[in-house]
């Protein structure tokens, strides 16, 4: 059974603060990982995705990806209250002939004006 | 990013009952998947829907209870059949797409669904 693990939160920043989302995933194979954002009733969009070992920068948002240990993060620099959100973290199935994402269960991320 | 519909976005409907949900997609694309979100919970994948085949359920997820056609490269429905109030949930619908070189999900608007 391939995992991956979140925290649920809610997690609570200021307005201006850094935001620092975790997950840590049990596929040792899979080598692509997803960041989605899930405002309250909408659907998942996309916002980041990473697949070497390090930081990926896009704006105020930065993936961090550990292989080794099989974590996965992302940071949202100067937070705002627009972020307020829940981002789901997903990551490629190694194996197999289709592509197919496993999702966490998401962290729940309130930026306090 | 492809455009993709959801048709209904929601519905209340009677124990016992079915409901066939359209995803409507304005490019052709190989893969289509079937998600459902249960209140308060993530993503689970009920089934791959690749055109010109059958599709490919998950582990606990049936044919017989969820039915999937894909009858072209740019539609898939999904019905759920013989409804019980443990079927209320959100149905996403997602197909491949690219963002540069990487391969990846966009998802449809999501389907509401309550069952009394």
């Amino acid at each position: 059974q391939k995992e991956v693990e979140q925290n649920s939160g809610p997690l609570s920043v200021p307005e201006g603060a850094i935001a620092s989302l975790n997950c840590t995933y049990s596929d040792r194979g899979s080598q692509s990982f997803f960041w989605y954002r899930q405002y309250s009733g909408k659907s998942p969009e996309l916002i980041m995705f990473i697949y070497s070992n390090g930081d990926k920068e896009d704006g105020r948002f930065t993936a961090q990806l550990n292989k080794a240990s099989q974590y996965v993060s992302l940071l949202i620099r100067d937070s705002q209250p627009s972020d307020s959100a829940t981002y789901l973290c997903a990551v490629e199935n190694s194996g197999g002939s289709n592509y197919k994402l496993t999702f966490g269960k998401g962290t729940l991320l309130t930026v306090n004006p | 990013s492809a455009v993709i519909s959801q048709k209904p976005s929601r519905d209340i409907c009677q124990r016992g009952t079915s409901l066939t949900i359209q995803c409507q997609v304005d490019s052709q694309v190989t893969m289509m998947f079937w998600y459902r979100q249960q209140p308060g919970q993530s993503l689970t994948l009920i089934a791959t829907a690749n055109q010109g085949s059958e599709a490919t359920y998950e582990s606990g997820f049936v044919i017989d209870k969820f039915p999937i056609s894909r009858p072209n490269l740019t539609f898939s429905t999904l019905t759920v059949s013989n409804m019980s109030p443990e079927d209320s949930s959100i149905y996403l619908c997602s197909v491949e797409g690219s963002r540069g070189f990487q391969e990846t999900q966009y998802f449809g608007p999501g389907t509401r669904l309550l069952v009394l």
